[in-house]
This record gives structure tokens, C-alpha cells and sequence, in this order.
């Protein structure tokens, strides 16, 4: 299994300012994914980060928003920008690596936005 | 579209069973996932199907029917500590792909 760390671990940032957060591995993965969940909500993919080009975002989530770094296989960081107080949520990192099916997720991040 | 369907929240008392059910309709299929999740932590994997049928470990077992779109969660023998939120996930896609979550369940087990 694969151990992740995620940083920070929570933050509270004012309106108007972004937030980057770190995802690192303890070993090479293929895949990496960014999360968020909302208060009471269940997870909804962001993006897939992908190793040495631009990341893949789901419908409603766009990259001058979301803006993703994948430097090697075992780092990424998400960046939130131009915060508003609806991006108050839980992100999440997750890793899968094939052909495991299995996915793994960090501790998370609690962003609360002022 | 994509639709994974859960019971909001369910109730039981210790030592007994409970079974969460959950549906889906999604574009492709590649496995179908659990996931329990405490207050204020991350996901934890529970189990895993692709094939149907079950797939049994310990106090958990995980039943998947691909041609009636279903899978279950049973949770035998419940524990306080099982009072937690359930995940249903379906992997659309190869393996080490991205999930699709449904909303959860939230157990409440109580004594």
C-alpha cells in the first residue's frame, strides 16, 4: 500500500487569495488524483494530475481555477485559486497505480475561506 | 450519464447485521469499490468487486451484480466503532483510474 502526506493539513485563507497544497508519496505510482468533498457531501474528482504534462479536468473544474503541478511519480500539489467561500471543502489527494486496482487516499486538507 | 445510488443513512444496534445497498448506471465498468470513512478522516479502502458475486473479509462482505447494476455492504457482528459513512465507487475505466463516488451512508450504530 501506498502512504500519503498532504500539506497543510487544514488552513483558513481570506477571500480573493489561493492556497497550494502538497500531495507526496512514499513511492512511485502511476496515476494521482485531486479530490474535493464538500461539508456533508460525498467525494467529486477535480482532475487527474498527469507526470510531465497538463492535467485532466472533469467537467465544471477548469485549470485557471484548479491549477495542477505533477513535477515526478510521486508528487503533485492542487492550487485554489481566487478563493470564494464556496471553495470551503476537504481536498483530497488519492493514488492508484496500475494494474492494482486499489486507491489510496491522503489525510486530506480542510480549507475554510473567510 | 453517471448515477450511483445509496440509502442517505441507516440505523442498527451492536452485534447486529446490516446490509448498504447501492446501484449505478455508468457509461463503462471496471470495478466496483467501498470505502469507510470516519468524521474528519480520509476514505479507507474496504473492498473491492469486478467479478460477480461475493467477496467476504472478516466482519465485511462486498456482493456485486453487474447485470442488475447492484452491489451490497454487509456488516456483520456491528461494532460502535463501525459508526462511520459508507462509499460506494465505480471505476468506469482500466485499473488506476479515477472513482466515481456516490453520496455515502451514514451508519449510526448505537447499544
Amino acid at each position: 500500500s501506498a502512504v500519503i502526506s498532504q500539506k497543510p493539513s487544514r488552513d483558513i485563507c481570506q477571500r480573493g487569495t489561493s492556497l497550494t497544497i502538497q500531495c507526496q508519496v512514499d513511492s512511485q505510482v502511476t496515476m494521482m488524483f485531486w479530490y474535493r468533498q464538500q461539508p456533508g457531501q460525498s467525494l467529486t474528482l477535480i482532475a487527474t494530475a498527469n507526470q510531465g504534462s497538463e492535467a485532466t479536468y472533469e467537467s465544471g473544474f477548469v485549470i485557471d481555477k484548479f491549477p495542477i503541478s505533477r513535477p515526478n511519480l510521486t508528487f503533485s500539489t492542487l492550487t485554489v485559486s481566487n478563493l470564494s467561500p464556496e471553495d470551503s471543502s476537504i481536498y483530497l489527494c488519492s493514488v492508484g497505480t496500475s494494474p492494482s486496482y486499489e486507491q489510496y487516499f491522503g489525510p486530506g486538507t480542510r480549507l475554510t475561506v473567510t | 450519464g453517471q448515477n450511483i445510488d445509496q440509502p442517505t443513512e441507516m440505523t442498527a444496534t451492536e452485534g447486529a447485521i446490516v446490509q448498504i445497498n447501492c446501484t449505478y448506471q455508468t457509461s463503462g465498468f471496471n470495478g466496483l469499490f467501498w470505502y469507510q470513512q470516519h468524521a474528519g478522516e480520509a476514505p479507507t479502502f474496504l473492498s473491492y468487486n469486478v467479478l460477480d458475486g461475493l467477496e467476504e473479509k472478516g466482519r465485511f462482505s462486498s456482493f456485486l451484480s453487474r447485470s442488475k447494476g447492484y452491489s451490497y455492504l454487509l456488516l456483520k457482528e456491528l461494532q460502535m466503532k463501525d459508526s462511520a459513512s459508507y462509499l460506494c465507487a465505480v471505476r468506469e475505466e482500466q485499473a488506476g483510474t479515477a472513482l466515481i463516488f456516490g453520496k455515502g451512508t451514514t451508519l449510526s450504530v448505537s447499544s
